[in-house]
C-alpha cells in the first residue's frame, strides 16, 4: 500500500464548474499538508500549506483536512481553463514530503 | 525576490558519463531537497541538506548519487556514471530556515535530464 494514494484522473469539467480533488494517506505522524498545481514541464508550484484538521480558504481554492479519516481535499470554485493542470498532493513530518500520484484536471471551455 | 533556480535546465549525457545538477534556493533559505520524476511516476524524494550538512537521505539511490549544500554557492546534485534509468526530472526545493514542523517547500523549474 501506497503511503499517499490519489486518484490520476484524467478529471474534465467545464468551465464555472467546482472541483473536488482528494488524497488518502495511511501515515498518522504526518503533519503538514500540501497542494501543488504542476503544469507540463513546469516545476510545482504551491497552492495551499495546512498543518491541522479544517479548512483554509485562499480565493478560489479551499483545502480541507481530516486527520482522524486520514483524508485531505481541494476544492476549486469557478474553475477556469488556466486551472488545467496536474495537482499534486503532498504531506510529510520531518523535512521529505511524500507526493501524490497526481491527478490531472481539464476544465473545458 | 527570484525563485528556487537551477541550471541547466535540460542536460544531455551519454552512458557512463558524470552529471552535475545544481540549484540556487530561494534568498533567505537554508533548506534545501531534490526530488526526482520519472517519466508518468510521481515526486519522490531523495536528499535534504542544510549547509554545508546532509539531513536525510533516505531516498538516494545507494551508489552513483551524492548532494552536496556548501557553505558558499549552489547544492549540487551529482550522478556518476549515469545510465538509462537515470533520465528523468530532477526538481530542487529550498523552504526557509525554522522548525522542521512547519515547512512550506517551494520548487525550482526542474531540470530535465536525457541519458542516451
Amino acid at each position: 500500500q501506497k503511503e499517499v494514494e490519489q486518484d490520476p484522473g484524467p478529471l474534465s469539467v467545464p468551465e464555472g464548474a467546482i472541483v473536488s480533488l482528494n488524497c488518502t494517506y495511511s501515515n498518522s505522524a504526518f503533519q503538514y499538508f500540501m497542494w501543488y498545481r504542476q503544469y507540463s514541464r513546469k516545476g510545482p508550484e504551491l497552492l495551499m500549506y495546512t498543518y491541522s484538521s479544517g479548512n483554509k480558504e485562499d480565493g478560489r481554492f479551499t483545502a480541507q483536512v481530516d486527520k482522524s479519516s486520514k483524508y485531505i481535499s481541494l476544492f476549486i470554485r469557478d474553475s477556469q481553463p488556466s486551472d488545467s493542470a496536474t495537482y499534486l498532493c503532498a504531506m510529510g513530518s520531518a523535512g521529505k514530503l511524500i507526493f501524490g500520484q497526481g491527478t490531472t484536471l481539464q476544465v473545458k471551455p | 525576490n527570484a525563485g528556487v533556480m537551477q541550471n541547466p535546465r535540460h542536460l544531455v549525457r551519454r552512458r557512463g558519463q558524470e552529471a552535475r545538477l545544481r540549484c540556487s534556493p530561494m534568498k533567505g533559505h537554508s533548506h534545501v531537497y531534490w526530488y526526482r520524476q520519472l517519466p508518468e511516476e510521481g515526486l519522490k524524494f531523495m536528499v535534504y541538506l542544510q549547509k554545508e550538512n546532509i539531513i536525510d537521505e533516505s531516498g538516494m539511490p545507494k551508489e552513483r548519487f551524492s548532494a552536496e549544500f556548501p557553505k558558499e554557492g549552489p547544492s549540487i546534485l551529482r550522478i556518476q556514471q549515469v545510465v538509462r534509468g537515470d533520465s528523468a526530472a530532477y526538481f530542487c526545493a529550498s523552504s526557509p530556515p525554522g522548525d522542521v514542523g512547519y515547512n512550506e517547500q517551494f520548487f525550482g523549474p526542474g531540470t530535465r535530464l536525457t541519458v542516451l
